[in-house]
């Protein structure tokens, strides 16, 4: 079973419009750690957000928010105003104490911001 | 500044010919990971490693080798076996498990990639 679901594959907004991103994790594992990373078209992986399972205190930074929720097993990420910059494939993954060092990466969104 | 180098940035190999990826580090982290990418796909695990000299296979390790003789290096070679090598190949490392609650830990840290085609 797919430990990490990403069920958007693509997304195409307009500038400056709002863009959700989901991600529904599965894990039995009461400590865990969920992460957000971009990746822009020259292809390496930006680390974006790290979130442990014991803290559900949602974040902003910028233009950027995440929504974690333990109930619904998710952990969604929004764009506010989103730039053309922001056009990349994004990719959530989830890291449990059980299989340790090994990270579950869902098979991400590519988000195109048309100006 | 420290940090995660793959090289070559691209690489062409004929048909029946073993290429080596090379991935080196310089964070001090204990493990490391070799993933690919197909176009529009997301990451597979192809092998990773959780300390020197040893190495365990990920989901599609066939067609693949790799060793871990030094903490910082963890080269991957692409056999002849592998039968559709063509990919975008990352390269990724990251503390101990135990260590990721700690204040500023970012999780894995990845490489710019090497974009393998067959010709």
């Amino acid at each position: 079973a797919q430990k990490v679901t990403q069920a958007q594959t693509e997304i195409s907004v307009v500038e400056k419009e709002d863009v959700t991103l989901d991600c529904v994790y599965e894990t039995r594992d009461t400590t865990y750690y969920l992460f957000w990373y971009k990746q822009p078209p020259s292809g390496e992986l930006v680390f974006l957000i790290r979130r442990n399972s014991f803290d559900e205190q949602n974040e902003i930074s910028g233009r950027y928010s995440w929504n974690f929720q333990k109930s619904t097993s998710s952990f969604n990420f929004t764009i506010t105003a989103s730039q053309v910059v922001d056009s990349a494939v994004y990719f959530c993954a989830l890291s449990e104490a059980e299989t340790g060092n090994q990270f579950y990466f869902g098979t991400g969104t590519s988000l195109t911001v048309i100006p | 500044d420290g940090g995660i180098t793959q090289s070559p940035k691209y690489l062409f190999r004929k048909e029946g010919q073993n290429v080596t990826l090379s991935c080196e580090q310089n964070l001090n982290h204990d493990a490391m990971y070799w993933y690919r990418q197909d176009p529009g796909q997301g990451l597979r695990l192809i092998y990773y490693s959780q300390i020197v000299n040893d190495f365990q296979k990920g989901d599609i390790a066939e067609g693949y080798s790799v060793s871990r003789e030094k903490k910082e290096s963890f080269p991957l070679t692409v056999t002849s076996a592998q039968k559709n090598p063509t990919a975008f190949y990352l390269c990724a490392s990251s503390i101990n498990y135990l260590e990721i609650p700690k204040q500023g830990v970012r999780g894995y840290t990845f490489g710019s990639g090497t974009r393998l085609t067959v010709v």
